[in-house]
């Protein structure tokens, strides 16, 4: 969806480096997501933010932090990133209880 | 714990013929469902929804059925055609603008 911007689209990184990810959307949603993707396990949820001072933890946010600049900005850090975060990572925001999704970013952790 | 799960991590179907897509969910709570498509190198993208108080309903070729008495959800899809090749996901939620999914069928359409 054009409309949710991700960037990097795919990011090759070392252990123990800070990376983050970067989300934009333009929908005007107070709501927004993010979660990664791992072969077989579907979608899971790291951290969502209702609105700009709201910030909360999904079932997997260990090691991973967010910062929500902005209603149109939300961005997802690994402060040392480590080889089982490897994975798909997508950005979402929601209207009513229905999520739009970024194209996502492909991180690779070496 | 309580999950979203599909039955059948692929499916195989032959181009022209009729999708079933099965998924199973345990939390009782969950009153609003949604299937989503993702095709390769996109995120999921939107297909219908459903709330807990109908047991179907139908869109552009696909149709939801919601069995609530054993927590089952299906997407059908008619008329398969090669770009319905995709990974198909559902998601519930009780409201909490909180989705949970599936890990996800594989459907591959055969020409």
């Amino acid at each position: 969806d054009a409309d949710v911007t991700q960037t990097p689209r795919n990011r090759i990184t070392k252990t123990g480096k800070r990376i983050m990810l970067e989300c934009s959307q333009t929908k005007g949603h107070d709501r927004m997501y993010w979660y990664r993707q791992d072969p077989g396990l579907g979608l899971r949820l790291i951290y969502y933010s209702f609105d700009v001072k709201d910030i909360n933890k999904g079932e997997i946010s260990d090691g991973y932090s967010v910062s929500r600049q902005a209603q149109a900005k939300f961005s997802l850090s690994l402060e040392s990133a480590i080889p089982n975060q490897t994975a798909l990572y997508f950005c979402a925001t929601g209207r009513e209880n229905e999520q739009f999704f970024g194209p996502g970013t492909r991180l690779t952790v070496l | 714990g309580e999950s979203v799960g599909l039955h059948l991590p692929t499916l195989s179907v032959q181009e022209g013929d009729n999708s079933i897509i099965n998924c199973a969910y345990s939390n009782s709570a969950s009153d609003y469902f949604i299937w989503y498509k993702q095709e390769s190198g996109k995120g999921p993208q939107f297909i219908i929804d459903i709330r807990s108080n109908m047991d179907k309903r139908q869109g552009q070729r696909v149709t939801v059925l919601l069995n609530k008495t054993v927590k089952h959800l299906s997407l059908q899809i008619a008329a398969t055609q090669p770009g319905d090749s995709a990974v198909y996901f559902c998601a519930e939620t009780p409201h909490d603008y909180k989705l949970s999914f599936g890990a996800g069928t594989t459907v591959t359409v055969r020409a």
